[in-house]
């Protein structure tokens, strides 16, 4: 186990709603970065936080936004969602200050868009 | 062309053999390559780090890296059953970004 925590583990939603994904980082890491896994295909960044600002991300579209907190804990937000969306969301925590390191994966979100 | 490349597999060998895990990566200039092991309905779990070209071992596994080529590899010695997964080599190329392959199927056969 990494310590890192998703919620919720599965999730149902139709075309054009939107959802949000939550994830706490393992304790002492401060960086929180998402990713996106469809079936059969490896982890795709979607974007990355450090010190509650985005510093890095994917080529993913502008209704894919995400937060983080003081806490070091983060959201990723989906509007308008498309059949496409459905995948494995997963969080990942690192602890060195923004810079892409060593990533630890909580255990996922499973979205599916009907 | 894809940022980072492996063959899908599957992969079988019998238990106790050598897996072999190949990776090749585009950006010349990464310096960080990462391989993980994803159980079936699982996340992926990091098995081993490598920052320096040549070899790199840690119990039953053995990263190797060649910079000149672009290309990382994972050895599996003794493979077990319990080894039987999907491995993901991941690069961090410009951009302090991730890419991770598709994935190798791997399936020890006892």
């Amino acid at each position: 186990e990494t310590g890192v925590t998703q919620s919720p583990t599965h999730l149902i939603k139709t075309r054009g709603q939107q959802v949000t994904l939550r994830c706490s980082s393992q304790s002492g890491h401060n960086t929180v970065s998402w990713y996106q896994q469809a079936l059969g295909q490896g982890p795709q960044f979607i974007f990355q936080y450090y010190r509650e600002e985005e510093n890095g991300r994917g080529n993913f579209p502008p209704r894919f936004s995400g937060l983080q907190f003081p806490n070091y804990s983060s959201e990723l937000n989906v509007n308008a969602l498309e059949l496409d969306d459905s995948a494995l969301y997963l969080c990942a925590s690192s602890p060195n200050g923004g810079r892409a390191e060593k990533l630890f994966f909580g255990s996922g979100t499973q979205l599916s868009v009907l | 062309q894809k940022e980072v490349e492996q063959n899908s597999g599957p992969l079988s060998v019998p238990e106790g053999a050598i897996a072999s895990l190949n990776c090749t990566y585009s950006d010349r200039v990464s310096q960080s390559f990462f391989w993980y092991r994803q159980y079936s309905g699982k996340s992926p779990e990091l098995i081993m780090s490598i920052y320096s070209n040549g070899d790199k071992e840690d119990g039953r596994f053995t990263a190797q890296l060649n910079k000149a080529s672009q290309y990382v590899s994972l050895l599996i010695r003794d493979s077990q059953p319990s080894d039987s997964a999907t491995y993901l080599c991941a690069v961090i190329q410009t951009g302090n970004q991730f890419y991770f392959g598709t994935g190798t199927s791997l399936t020890v056969i006892p």
